[in-house]
């Protein structure tokens, strides 16, 4: 079984700061992992993933994210924050598609990043 | 390309009524999807198919049907609308096996939001 959990479901940070999301996940085999973004209104996007090849992955609009298997941990960061940044991120966590899973994504609760002057 | 579409985008509807969200996706896709998404909650999965004629539970299937008669169309079927269903609905696609370098990436329509009172 898989799970990811989403440290902090509210996020605030100060224009041009480091933009930190955690994200820890659980999962029995290797894991595909995800950070989607979802602004108001909308659908999701993908920012960014991680499917076994380099541990950092780099997204879209700035973002990356580190593959840390000893830690569990698929955190997103972004150097410096921008106002247009501001929106709901979801990790989510999946094994193989073509496997039993069929690709199957179990998302994190969702945190709510806030960018203010 | 228009990738998944969703219809309606907006729905009201009384206790006991019925309704289908529309799903179709232009990308040749096998794998579909359709999840909710509860304030706090994240995604939680209804349904899923792997093919034209093959569909799954998911998570949080109780309440719903769907059918899979071709490749580009994944109806979600509500037949006794409760308030618990109020959600807003996404579907999404993934998984091309002709398309090389085809990993598990999602993709997700703009949602439906629906309303039971």
């Amino acid at each position: 079984a898989q799970s990811v959990t989403q440290l902090g479901s509210h996020v605030s940070v100060s224009e041009g700061a480091l933009v930190l999301l955690r994200c820890n996940y659980s999962s029995s085999v290797p894991p595909y992992l995800f950070w989607y973004v979802q602004y108001p209104n909308q659908g999701l996007q993908l920012l960014l993933k991680y499917t076994s090849a380099a541990t950092l992955v780099k997204g879209i609009n700035g973002f990356e994210a580190e593959f840390k298997k000893s830690e569990t941990s698929f955190h997103l960061t972004k150097p410096s924050a921008h106002m247009s940044d501001a929106a709901e991120y979801f990790c989510a966590v999946s094994e193989r598609a073509g496997g039993t899973s069929y690709g199957k994504l179990t998302f994190g609760q969702g945190t709510i990043l806030t960018v203010h002057p | 390309n228009a990738g998944v579409t969703q219809t309606p985008k907006f729905r009201i509807l009384k206790i006991g009524q019925s309704m289908t969200l529309q799903c179709t996706q232009d990308m040749n896709h096998n794998y579909m999807y359709w999840y909710r998404q509860d304030p706090g909650m994240g995604l939680k999965l209804i349904y899923y198919s792997v093919g034209a004629g093959i569909t799954d539970k998911g998570e949080v299937p109780n309440g719903y049907n769907v059918s899979r008669s071709t490749t580009e169309d994944f109806p979600l079927r509500l037949e006794l609308a409760a308030p618990s269903q109020t959600s807003v609905y996404f579907c999404a696609s993934s998984y091309s096996p002709l398309l090389a370098g085809s990993t598990d990436t999602q993709y997700f329509g703009p949602g439906t939001r629906l309303t039971v009172l």
